[in-house]
């Protein structure tokens, strides 16, 4: 069964950083690219960022560049997410999400999403 | 960016009733590179549709999804009660893979 669980939210003042994880198993991970979404308290969903399945390609949304870093580690089977200077906007529930295809070269729909983490951005 | 715009932003209709929800690019999508997902409250998302007419794995055929271009429609024949939720669609042709705001669908 394809499984993704992401950790590492939490409540964390403006200005200060986490790091989200997402644990993958019962497929090849470093055969799929892989995402994250949030989705802020009682609105939409929002694409954050994405990687290829080596890392060689990776995409961000404007909101984010320059703050988040999305990686992986394949040998870990493990997908992460650096957010720094966090934001009170910030606040959300992240998903990792899996891709459909192995890299970011259209044609990505996500086919599994795990079941999220929470950010909380406040003093 | 493209834009997506979902209507209704609310559906009410009864189970056994017909669903239809729509879609619209702010420009043409490539290859038909949209998708649609459902989620119902405290659950992630999950994936009905991709490149707008194939049905995901697992997933009932009385969700159909269709259109090209800039306008694309989820069509659920006969709801049933477990189909009440929010329903979102997704472009994915290239980065920023945008999502529409959400139509809920819920019980008249």
């Amino acid at each position: 069964e394809v499984q993704l669980v992401e950790s590492g939210g939490g409540l964390v003042q403006p200005g200060r950083s986490l790091r989200l994880s997402c644990a993958a198993s019962g497929f090849t991970f470093d055969d799929y690219a892989m995402h994250w979404v949030r989705q802020a308290p009682g609105k939409g969903l929002e694409w954050v960022s994405g990687i290829s399945w080596n890392s060689n390609h990776v995409g961000y949304a404007d909101s984010v560049k320059g703050r988040f870093t999305i990686s992986r580690d394949n040998a870990k089977n493990s997908l992460y997410l650096q957010v720094n200077s966090l934001r009170g906007e910030d606040t959300a529930f992240y998903y990792c999400a899996k891709d459909s295809q192995w890299e970011l070269h259209g044609d990505n729909w996500f086919d599994t999403w795990g079941q999220g983490t929470q950010v909380t951005v406040s003093s | 960016e493209i834009v997506l715009t979902q209507s209704p932003d609310t559906l009410s209709l009864s189970p056994g009733e017909r669903a239809t929800l729509s879609c619209r690019a702010s420009q043409s999508l490539s290859s038909s590179y949209l998708a649609w997902y459902q989620q119902k409250p405290g659950q992630a998302p999950r994936l009905l549709i991709y490149r707008a007419s194939s049905r995901a794995t697992g997933i009932p055929d009385r969700f159909t999804g269709s259109g090209s271009g800039t306008d694309f429609t989820l069509t659920i024949s006969r709801l049933e009660p477990e189909d009440f939720a929010v329903f979102y669609c997704q472009q994915y042709g290239g980065s920023p893979y945008t999502f529409g705001q959400g139509t809920k669908l819920e019980i008249k």
